[in-house]
C-alpha cells in the first residue's frame, strides 16, 4: 500500500471509552503530523514528530495522548475526550521539517464522532 | 497563533475563472500553499510560492501573493466540474515547524 495509511476511518466512542487512532506512511518520510478539521473551523495543527521526536504540541489537552514509535507509524491515543472533540482527525507526513517547502502528504482522515 | 483567514463558499460556472482569496497575519511566512481536499479524501498539495515571489503560474492555476497586504489568491482558468473541492490556503510560519490553514473554501462549479 502506497501513501498515508488511516485507521479506522469512522470512529464512534462514549465520553469514558478509551481508543485509538493509527496512522502509517509507506513514503519514507521522517516527519509525521495529526491535524483536526472542524466544520468552518481552521484546519489545527495538534502535534508535530520528526525523526520520532515531538517537536510541536500546540497546547492540546492531554485527553489526547500521541505516540510515534518509529518514523512509519504514528498514533493518536484518547481517553474522556467531549462530544466537541468531535471532527475529521487527519494525519500527514513530510520528507523533513527544515527550510524548504516541505509538502506535507495528508491521510484520508478519521471521522470521529464523540457522544 | 496565526490567523489565516478565507471565505467559506465559492460558486462559479463551467468554463469561467475562479479567484480564491486569503489572508495571513504572519509577516515572516517563508512559504504558502494552496492545497485541495475532495470529498472523503485528504488534503493533497496543488501548488506552493516561496514569499519572495509575488507570481507563480502552473498550467490553469496562479497564484498571486502581495506581500505587504499579506493577502494570497489562487486563480484557476477555465473551471471544470473536477475542481469542486475544498481549497485551502496555509502558511509556513517563520519560527519551528509550525503550518497555520485556513477554513477552506469551499468551491462549486455550476454546469
Amino acid at each position: 500500500e502506497t501513501g498515508v495509511t488511516q485507521t479506522p476511518r469512522h470512529l464512534v466512542m462514549g465520553m469514558t471509552n478509551k481508543k485509538s487512532l493509527k496512522c502509517e506512511q509507506h513514503l519514507g518520510h521522517n516527519a509525521m503530523y495529526w491535524y483536526k478539521q472542524s466544520a468552518k473551523k481552521p484546519l489545527e495543527l495538534m502535534f508535530v514528530y520528526n525523526f520520532k521526536e515531538q517537536t510541536e504540541n500546540n497546547s492540546v489537552p492531554s485527553r489526547f495522548s500521541p505516540e510515534c514509535p518509529n518514523s512509519s507509524h504514528l498514533f493518536l491515543h484518547l481517553h474522556t475526550l467531549q462530544p466537541e472533540d468531535s471532527a475529521l482527525y487527519l494525519c500527514a507526513s513530510s520528507q523533513e521539517t527544515d527550510w524548504t517547502y516541505n509538502e506535507q502528504f495528508f491521510g484520508p482522515g478519521t471521522r470521529l464522532t464523540v457522544l | 497563533g496565526e490567523d489565516v483567514e478565507q471565505s467559506l463558499f465559492l460558486s462559479v460556472r463551467e468554463g469561467d475563472s475562479s479567484v480564491i482569496n486569503c489572508t495571513y497575519t504572519d509577516s515572516s511566512s517563508t512559504y504558502l500553499y494552496w492545497y485541495k481536499q475532495e470529498p472523503g479524501a485528504g488534503l493533497q498539495l496543488l501548488t506552493y510560492i516561496f514569499s519572495n515571489m509575488d507570481m507563480k503560474q502552473d498550467q490553469r492555476l496562479t497564484v498571486l501573493l502581495n506581500k505587504k497586504d499579506k493577502h494570497l489568491s489562487l486563480r484557476i482558468a477555465d473551471t471544470q466540474t473536477g475542481d469542486s473541492a475544498i481549497y485551502f490556503c496555509a502558511e509556513r510560519g517563520g519560527t519551528g515547524n509550525q503550518f497555520y490553514f485556513g477554513t477552506g473554501t469551499s468551491l462549486t462549479v455550476i454546469p
